[in-house]
């Protein structure tokens, strides 16, 4: 069946550090592939997407690009801040079908 | 613009009691899903309304699980009886449209359960 894959956490980084949160996915067709975040406290909120291969998604400074030939939509920024401490969830949509989420990736940034 | 609202956001019961959860989704957003989330793992659909209409609910525990979304607005989803495994963080969220694809997902801040 459709699965996403993260890559195991907890991260923990020195504030201005370059970020990568790898995702991997297992779909049938083109499926959609985002990137959601959940700050303490707070609900789930989309931090971008992707919809066809070879796309960015790109929002607060994050990018990834949906590459169909590894099957990948890799997470990354270039300086983190301490802000940016939250889970990030990497998930799918295959084609009509229900939104898939990966396991999530706790990321700790500090000052 | 108010976002996805759930209550309560705690809820601590013993086991095999009722429990129950409400949704208020973002106005005018015709579609409805409930997730679950245990601790350390990413959300699981429970099940997804279109307007009034269950669409999708195959992973929902039909035997202690029910939910339902009278008028096409509210939710509840409600849990008899309860048992130590449903522990978990209950999310629920709106979309305007159902694919996802062009349409974004708001989530409320869920409802933690504890069943002891």
């Amino acid at each position: 069946g459709d699965s996403v894959t993260q890559m195991e956490g907890p991260v923990t980084l020195s504030e201005e550090a370059f970020l990568t949160i790898n995702c991997t996915y297992t779909a049938t067709g083109y499926p959609s592939l985002f990137w959601y975040v959940q700050y303490p406290g707070e609900g789930l909120q989309l931090l971008l997407k992707a919809t066809k291969a070879d796309d960015k998604g790109s929002n607060k400074g994050f990018e990834a690009t949906y590459r169909k030939e590894t099957t990948s939509f890799h997470l990354e920024k270039g300086s983190v801040q301490v802000s940016d401490s939250a889970v990030y969830f990497c998930a799918l949509i295959p084609s009509g079908s229900r939104l898939t989420f990966g396991e999530g990736t706790q990321l700790t940034v500090n000052p | 613009e108010a976002g996805v609202v759930q209550s309560p956001r705690y809820k601590i019961i013993e086991k095999k009691q009722p429990v129950a959860f409400w949704c208020n989704p973002i106005s005018g957003h015709n579609t409805l899903y409930w997730y679950l989330q245990n601790l350390g793992q990413g959300p699981e659909l429970l099940i997804r309304y279109e307007n009034e209409e269950a669409v999708d609910d195959s992973q929902l525990p039909k035997d202690r699980f029910s939910a339902e979304r009278l008028k096409g607005v509210d939710s509840t989803l409600k849990i008899q009886p309860a048992e130590l495994g449903d522990s978990a963080v209950y999310l629920c969220a709106s979309s305007f449209g159902g694919d996802g694809v062009n349409t974004e997902a708001f989530f409320g801040q869920g409802t933690r359960l504890t069943v002891v």
